[in-house]
Formats: structure tokens, sequence, C-alpha cells
């Protein structure tokens, strides 16, 4: 099955940098890449997503990087204010034949960002 | 939209106790997701859902899981008997299986004693 592999675990920055977390997954077949953020006693939310056929997507101070040859993806934080602070997940998964089901995320093990005033 | 809904938010159960966690996804979603969150394993899939049909249940951990969605607004996951390793945080999520998007509840944290 896929294997997802995020790196690094903890990460801490000041106010005003920028923060990049990484995956790298195993199935080249997963064509959908969802980030998600998690803040304390809350579920994981969406932030933004790429799909395989897309190379790089930006929302904002957000943007994603897909490198289908060598199987990695990465999220760029530019300009972290504190509220960014939380727990960040990667995630891979496989749309059916027809598109029509993406089925289960495999989740890599998560990023613990601190942004510093 | 209320997003999805998971009840309860907190429970405390005594080793060997059914426990039944409860979701009701977003209207007009078609798939359904159960993940359990442990700091040893992270975010795992247990079991999922199509159009109220479970697919692919080859993450529930043993027999006394077991999850049921008896229409499209409403799905349980039960555990019997439930043992202290199961103490976890429980997260149900819903999505349009035409579109990848996942949405997730606030979760059930699970302590059993």
């Amino acid at each position: 099955g896929e294997n997802v592999e995020q790196h690094p675990s903890t990460l801490s920055v000041q106010e005003g940098d920028s923060a990049v977390i990484k995956c790298t997954y195993s199935d080249s077949a997963s064509n959908y890449f969802p980030w998600y953020k998690q803040e304390l006693g809350k579920g994981p939310q969406l932030i933004i997503d790429i799909r395989s056929n897309v190379g790089e997507k930006k929302d904002q101070r957000i943007a994603v990087t897909l490198n289908k040859t060598a199987k990695h993806f990465s999220l760029h934080i530019t300009e972290t204010q504190p509220e960014d602070s939380a727990v960040y997940f990667c995630a891979a998964s496989i749309a059916n034949a027809g598109g029509t089901s993406y089925g289960k995320l495999t989740f890599g093990q998560g990023t613990i960002l601190t942004v510093h005033p | 939209d209320a997003g999805v809904i998971q009840s309860p938010r907190h429970e405390v159960t005594e080793m060997g106790q059914e426990v039944t966690l409860r979701c009701k996804p977003i209207s007009g979603h078609n798939s359904l997701f159960w993940y359990r969150q442990t700091m040893m394993r992270g975010l795992e899939l247990l079991i999922y859902f199509n159009n109220n049909v479970p697919i692919d249940d080859s993450g529930m951990p043993e027999d006394r899981f077991s999850a049921k969605m008896p229409n499209a607004s409403f799905s349980t996951l039960k555990i019997q008997p439930s043992e202290p390793r199961d103490s976890a945080v429980y997260f149900c999520a819903s999505s349009l299986a035409r579109r990848a998007e996942a949405f997730f509840g606030q979760g059930t944290r699970l302590t059993v004693v």
C-alpha cells in the first residue's frame, strides 16, 4: 500500500519567515495530495491540495509543489504568523479509473510548526 | 452547513464496556471515513463507505471493531469489548466521491480505563 513520509517532525520559525514541509510518497498511482492543518483539540482542516496534473498551486501565503518523477511534494508558507502554529499533515490518495471516487487518504506523520512572535 | 458532526466529544469508559461513536456527515456527501489518531501511529484509516456501502475495512484493527452506515446521514463505530489500547481520538470525515476534498469532524476523544 501507499506510504507517506513527512519531514521535519518539528519546525520552529520566527514570525515573518518562511516555512517548508516536505513529503514523499511510494505509490506512483497516487494522484491527489492534500495538506491539512490541525489545531489543538480540533479535527484536521484542509488548507490546500494539488492533483497530479499540476506542478504548483498557490493560495495567498500558502503554496504546494509536486514532483511526480521524484514522488515528493512540499508545502510552503510565506510571511508566517503566530496563528499558523499548528500540526500540519500531508496525505496522498488515488482516484479510481473513472475518477468517480478518491477513496482513502494515507497521511504523513505530521509536522509541529511553531511561529514565534 | 454545520460540517461533520460527531458525538460524543469525549467518552470515558471502563475496559470491557461497549462504546458507540456517532457521526453525521455533511449533507449531500456520499463518502464517509472513520480515522483513528494516536501519538504512536498518527492518523490511520479504519474504514470507509461509498453510498452507505463499506468499501475498505482493512484498517479495522480487530473483530471488536464494527462500523455501520444505515443511511446517508448517519454512521456509527462500535467497539465491543473496549480495551485500554483503544484509547485515541476517533475522527469521522466525509466527501463527495467525485471530489477529493475530505472534511473532518471535531473528533471523539475515547479513554478506556
